[in-house]
Formats: structure tokens, sequence, C-alpha cells
């Protein structure tokens, strides 16, 4: 147990659709990030917040957007879903530090995009 | 293009057998590489963080070695069990980064047979 939960665990839409996907990162991180990994590949970055700022972000299009609120927990949403959409998404919370720490994964969100 | 490559890609061994997983990176410089396991449709656990420094860091039966000169790093398990089946993911961070930096491999998908 990492202590980041997320939720839905599973969830099917079809194209054109949004998508809220949540995150509860561990008690005491004040940093979130969104990574999607498609099947058989390494997670990739979408974007990371800290203290409710946008604080870098890979590259995906603006469809792609995030909120973080107060409590440090956070939404990705996307709009307008593809099929290339469907991907495990994982949040993974952490302390802001550069280049050390630990980052700590949840479960992940399996979305399908039919 | 700083990036991650990982060897083989997959592999399948009987429990009791020891394996030795590879990572080359062309990442330069680097904080901290580190190394998790996935489960299937799982979020990734860490296992071991090791800084540019260090050449060995092991965790119970997982082992990883670095050698920064030719940029590869391995993780050996011992003695596998059927729950070591799973993906393990090699990931290096930049020096000039923090998380949203993280460059991560496609993972070695391991398979435990009885």
């Amino acid at each position: 147990e990492t202590g980041v939960t997320q939720s839905p665990t599973h969830l099917i839409k079809t194209r054109g659709q949004q998508v809220t996907l949540r995150c509860s990162s561990q008690s005491g991180h004040n940093t979130v990030s969104w990574y999607q990994q498609a099947l058989g590949q390494g997670p990739q970055f979408i974007f990371q917040y800290y203290r409710e700022e946008e604080n870098g972000r890979g590259n995906f299009p603006p469809r792609f957007s995030g909120l973080q609120f107060p409590n440090y927990s956070s939404e990705l949403n996307v709009n307008a879903l593809e099929l290339d959409d469907s991907a495990l998404y994982l949040c993974a919370s952490s302390l802001a530090e550069v280049g050390g720490g630990e980052l700590f994964f949840g479960e992940g969100s399996r979305l399908t995009v039919l | 293009k700083n990036q991650v490559e990982q060897s083989p890609q997959s592999l399948i061994i009987l429990e009791g057998k020891n394996c030795t997983l590879q990572c080359n990176y062309t990442v330069s410089p680097f904080s901290n590489l580190r190394w998790y396991k996935q489960d299937t449709g799982r979020g990734p656990v860490s296992l071991t963080i090791m800084t540019f420094s260090e050449n060995t860091k092991s965790n119970g039966r997982y082992t990883a070695t670095l050698d920064a000169d030719t940029k590869q790093s391995s993780l050996h398990i011992t003695a596998s069990q059927l729950s070591d089946s799973a993906s393990y993911i090699c990931v290096v961070i930049p020096l000039s980064g923090g998380y949203n930096k993280l460059i991560f491999g496609a993972g070695t998908r391991l398979a435990v047979h009885p």
C-alpha cells in the first residue's frame, strides 16, 4: 500500500466523451504527477501539480487538463476522447524535491475508449 | 534524445532460478536511477533508488547495479518466486529535472513458472 488512491479503477467511454479521473495523494505529499501507460509500454508523463499549480507538462494536447485541490488531491480531465486514449492512467505523489526522494504510485485507472 | 532501453523485452524462468535484467541509458548527467516492479494492471512499486555515485543496492532478493561509465544498470533477482512475475521498469531522472523529467524504460516482462 502506497497511500495513493485512484478512482475509478476501471471505466469504459466512447469516442468524443469526456472523462475525469481522481487521485488522493499520500498524506503530507504536496506534488502529484499523472502518467499515461499504454499496454506493454512504460509510463509517459502527462503533467505535474505542485501546490495547486501546474509545474511541468509532457507532450500531451490541451484536451488533457488537470487540477490540484488545497488538500493536494488531484483530477485528470480528458475531453473529446479518442481511441488512442485507452490506457492505464497512473497518479504518483511525492514531496517536491528535484532529483531525489521517493515517488509513490497509485494502482491506476484503466480507461477503455470504444 | 535521452532514452532508457531495457532488455530483454520478456523473460520466462523457472521458480528458484536467478535472472538478470538490463537497462541501458543515454541520459547524462543524471541524478538517480530507479527500478520499479509493476504487477499487471497495478501501479509501479519502487525496488531500488541509486544515485550516480552508487554501484550497487539491494532490497531483499533484488540487487541493482550501476555502471555510470558504460551507462548500464542491471537488476538481479535471486531464487525467483512465482510472485516475482511482473514487469520491471528502469527509470532515470536527469540531473536538471524533477519528477516531471522522469524517463521510463518500456520494461521487461518476467514470468516465473513452477
